[in-house]
């Protein structure tokens, strides 16, 4: 069975841009949850859906934003990039809600 | 609060000697648990995992780690590291109401042929 997958694995953007991440979870995994990695802050949580509802977010201004489409994909927005957002975009997916996560390579962003 | 704590930041280690990750968490009530590895550049692979019972729990690449709740530990052991073992090593724990993870700092393994 394939792993999670994400794309762009690398992107670079300036400052005052936007971004569109995008995540394809294992097959049957209804539950994606997304995270920010930093050297600074380390792994934090930002959101997760499940059947295309957010069920939980994290501590992040609402230029951050996701959706889940029908087919369990998701897709993260991030809006008028500031040089802060420049991390590892980590996508996660479980089958079910309070199940294993199993995580994807990771989408690395640079704001220039 | 939900909170995880591994306290090495750093550990070093000769290659076939043993090895004990500390983690602490802190969670009002009965957490499931996650260890998790990671290398340069790469996402997160799962190591092992706790939910409930046996609270000694074997993981892949020859890890295993021990649930203690009267300590709130959570510590990833392996009895003897391979020069392949050298990565960051992330404890999670997470509540029985959300797939949100709570992630230590890290530690970051070394080894030493």
């Amino acid at each position: 069975k394939a792993g999670v997958t994400q794309t762009p694995r690398y992107l670079i953007k300036t400052r005052g841009q936007q971004v569109t991440l995008s995540c394809s979870p294992i097959s049957g995994h209804r539950s994606v949850s997304w995270y920010q990695q930093t050297p600074g802050q380390g792994l934090q949580f930002l959101f997760e859906y499940f059947s295309e509802t957010q069920r939980n977010k994290g501590n992040f201004p609402g230029r951050f934003s996701g959706r889940q489409f029908s087919n369990s994909r998701s897709e993260m927005n991030v809006s008028t990039l500031e040089l802060g957002d420049s991390a590892l975009y980590l996508c996660a997916s479980s089958f079910d809600v309070v199940d294993t996560q199993y995580f994807g390579p990771g989408t690395r962003l640079t704001v220039l | 609060a939900q909170s995880v704590t591994q306290p090495d930041i750093h550990i070093t280690v000769s290659e076939g000697a043993s090895l004990e990750l500390r983690c602490n968490y802190s969670y009002g009530a009965t957490p499931y648990l996650f260890w998790y590895v990671q290398s340069p550049g790469q996402g997160l692979q799962l190591l092992l995992k706790y939910f409930s019972g046996d609270t000694l729990v074997q993981g892949i690449k020859g890890f295993e780690a021990e649930f203690k709740r009267s300590q709130s530990s959570f510590n990833l052991r392996k009895p003897s590291v391979h020069w392949s073992d050298a990565a960051e090593y992330f404890c999670a724990v997470g509540s029985y109401n959300t797939d949100k993870l709570i992630f230590g700092t890290g530690t970051r393994l070394q080894v030493f042929p």
